[in-house]
């Protein structure tokens, strides 16, 4: 299977800190996604990046990526309580249809 | 802006009835198209994507269908709903990759 899976399962953190979430996958990728869902909504696209790159900024996260390893981590720096969701990673396929293989996902939760 | 509707929000069916689940986009043309199912607490299951108007592929054998009628729309269907149907149902629509969700719909079959 190429779904990819997230580690830890469940994080519990309190607010101000950092939140470190680990993806791994088994097949190789021409990107790698990280997606957040707050709970009975839809995921919501947090940040791409390509195979060819080893670490991505966007605002309060980071990513790194190790196609050796085939890993990815999502770093969210001085975390809010706003930031409580679930965090899934996703790999793309190779069906010519731009189809993402999704994680079991990391549920976050960020106390006040 | 592109924006992807989906209704209802929430279906409670019971074992047996039919079920059509629909789900729109606007502000794009010839979308890719998908339609997941995610149990509680779980990851994502993709159950059908389309490429274009009447071209539908299934990733799993199930009790389910779909259809694409027009370019921006795109439905869930069955005839008779299982109890292990029930769960959160997402559609979704792709640009360069990445893929922009709609709310979901909430299905319950009793």
């Amino acid at each position: 299977s190429q779904q990819g899976e997230e580690d830890p399962q469940a994080l519990s953190i309190q607010e101000g800190e950092n939140a470190t979430m680990n993806c791994s996958y088994k097949t190789s990728i021409n990107n790698l996604q990280w997606y957040r869902q707050n709970s009975g909504r839809g995921l919501v696209h947090l940040i791409l990046i390509r195979s060819n790159e080893r670490e991505k900024h966007s605002g309060r996260l980071r990513v790194t990526l190790d196609t050796s390893k085939k890993s990815s981590s999502l770093l969210i720096t001085a975390s809010r309580a706003a930031d409580t969701a679930s965090y899934f990673c996703a790999t793309d396929g190779w069906t010519g249809a731009n189809n993402l293989f999704f994680g079991t996902g990391t549920r976050l939760t960020v106390i006040p | 802006s592109q924006t992807i509707h989906q209704w209802p929000a929430t279906l409670v069916q019971p074992v047996g009835s039919p079920l059509s689940l629909e789900c729109t986009v606007e502000g794009t043309s010839n979308p890719n198209l998908y339609w997941y199912r995610q149990a509680a607490g779980r990851g994502l299951q993709l159950l059908f994507y389309s490429v274009g108007i009447g071209q539908i592929s299934s990733e799993v054998p199930q009790n389910l269908s779909a259809s694409r009628p027009q370019d921006r729309q795109f439905i869930l269907s069955s005839k008779k709903l299982l109890l292990s149907d029930s769960g959160f149902y997402l559609c979704a629509w792709s640009l360069r990759g990445t893929q922009y969700f709609g709310p979901g719909t909430r299905l319950l079959v009793l």
